[in-house]
């Protein structure tokens, strides 16, 4: 089955910094999301990218579909980007396979 | 925006007992999933829906089963609930074939004494 890795599996930042998660998958893919889980549990949408770059505020995300990588980038971060972000990407009809995540903690 | 809500943030339930968890959406939206969430071994896929009273088994299926009577509501039954069973449950749902960006709900955590 795919296999999705993200890195770093930890992160910590000094608030204001800026970081770059990477999402690696073995096989090409009709989709892919990236989500954040904030400390309550629940996991937002950031990002549906299957392809090319999208921005939303401090946050932008590039998937580079035939390398089989995303990037999710994080600028002038805040202590409330604390959590972990997950990328997910869908195999088949309708299944998302979820990668470990990267737990990122920002400190003031 | 979507939203996707579940019966209980928190529950607390014994050996043995039925228990339901709900979700319901109000985006007419035709997937609806269940997954696990467990340190170690991240989100699991139960079971999804892509249609009313239509259902598939995702990676995870024993122990569970699911309903969905109504196009919005999709339902987790677990028969006996076991220890085993004690984790961390997400409901979400997409638009339909082919556009499947899934948002999910709030999360119900689940503990079996």
């Amino acid at each position: 089955g795919i296999q999705v890795e993200q890195s770093p599996p930890d992160l910590i930042l000094q608030e204001g910094a800026n970081s770059t998660l990477r999402c690696n998958f073995s096989d090409s893919v009709n989709n892919l999301q990236w989500f954040h889980q904030n400390p309550w549990g629940q996991l937002i949408n950031l990002f549906y990218i299957p392809s090319g770059t999208k921005q939303n505020g401090r946050l932008s995300a590039t998937t580079v579909a035939t390398e089989r990588y995303s990037l999710l980038y994080i600028s002038s971060s805040q202590t409330t980007d604390s959590g972990v972000y997950f990328c997910a990407v869908e195999r088949g009809y309708n299944k998302l396979i979820f990668g470990a995540g990267t737990r990122l903690a920002v400190h003031p | 925006d979507v939203k996707v809500t579940q019966s209980s943030r928190y529950l607390v339930k014994r050996t043995g007992e039925k228990v339901f968890l709900e979700c319901v959406q109000d985006m007419d939206h035709e997937n609806m999933f269940w997954y696990r969430q467990d340190p170690g071994l991240g989100l699991r896929l139960i079971y999804f829906s892509y249609d009313v009273k239509m259902k598939e088994k995702g990676d995870i299926p024993e122990g569970y089963s699911v309903s969905r009577e109504k196009k919005e509501r999709f339902s987790l039954i677990l028969e006996s609930a076991s220890t085993n069973q004690t984790s961390m449950y997400l409901c979400a749902s997409s638009p339909r074939r082919g556009v499947n960006e899934q948002f999910f709900g709030p999360g119900t955590r689940l503990t079996v004494l």
